[in-house]
């Protein structure tokens, strides 16, 4: 089936430090989100993007849906202790989402 | 606006019995999806209702998961006899078929968390 590799798998960054993670597969996808995961709740949308080659910033966050339709990646820049959390890419072509494995961010102060 | 709920927010369970999560998603909501994380690895698709039909099973993984949403409401999702390898956190989501493209990704509840000895 399908499947999406996400790296890196954790970082451990300093306050105010930019942040880069990514998502690939081998299949297209019509659609890229970006979700992140506080401990105990369920994932939360960050960005969603729907063209090839499309840029998407929301805040500090920046994401990119690759021209390939195969890959995306999110930016965070100046990160801040509440950027902590499980950060997860997904594709869509249908109705149901493909996730990557996610990339846990931890920021010291 | 409430979100998407779940209950149990945890569940324990011995091996051989049964339980049953239940999921209340966002008023309006036709579509409702169920997911599934075990320990450490990605969020997998479950099942994919469109209000109280099921339009995508693809993901259940046998017979001892059965899904239900009566009336096109909240869905139960009942295992039966759980097994070890059911641990995990459950997730359910719901969408809009109606909106901007974003009011129609799918917000997702706070999850269950099962837990079978």
């Amino acid at each position: 089936g399908q499947q999406l590799n996400q790296s890196p798998q954790s970082m451990f960054i300093q306050e105010g430090e930019d942040v880069s993670m990514n998502c690939t597969s081998s299949s297209i996808f019509n659609t890229w989100l970006w979700y992140k995961q506080d401990p105990g709740e369920g994932p939360v949308l960050l960005i969603a993007l729907y063209k090839a080659g499309e840029l998407t910033s929301n805040g500090r966050l920046t994401a990119q849906f690759g021209t390939t339709r195969k890959d995306s990646f999110l930016n965070i820049s100046a990160s801040i202790p509440s950027d902590v959390g499980i950060y997860f890419c997904a594709g869509r072509n249908t109705g149901k989402l493909i996730f990557g494995q996610g990339t846990t961010l931890q920021v010291k102060p | 606006e409430a979100g998407v709920t779940q209950f149990p927010s945890h569940s324990v369970i011995e091996k051989g019995q049964t339980v049953t999560l239940r999921c209340d998603p966002i008023s309006g909501h036709d579509n409702l999806y169920w997911y599934r994380r075990v320990m450490g690895k990605e969020i997998k698709f479950l099942l994919h209702f469109v209000k109280e039909s099921k339009q995508d099973e693809s993901g259940m993984p046998n017979n001892r998961f059965l899904a239900e949403r009566t009336g096109g409401t909240y869905s139960t999702l009942k295992v039966q006899p759980a097994e070890l390898e059911d641990s995990g956190v459950y997730f359910c989501a719901s969408s809009s078929r109606s909106g901007g493209t974003s009011l129609r990704e799918q917000f997702f509840g706070p999850g269950t968390r099962l837990t079978v000895l």
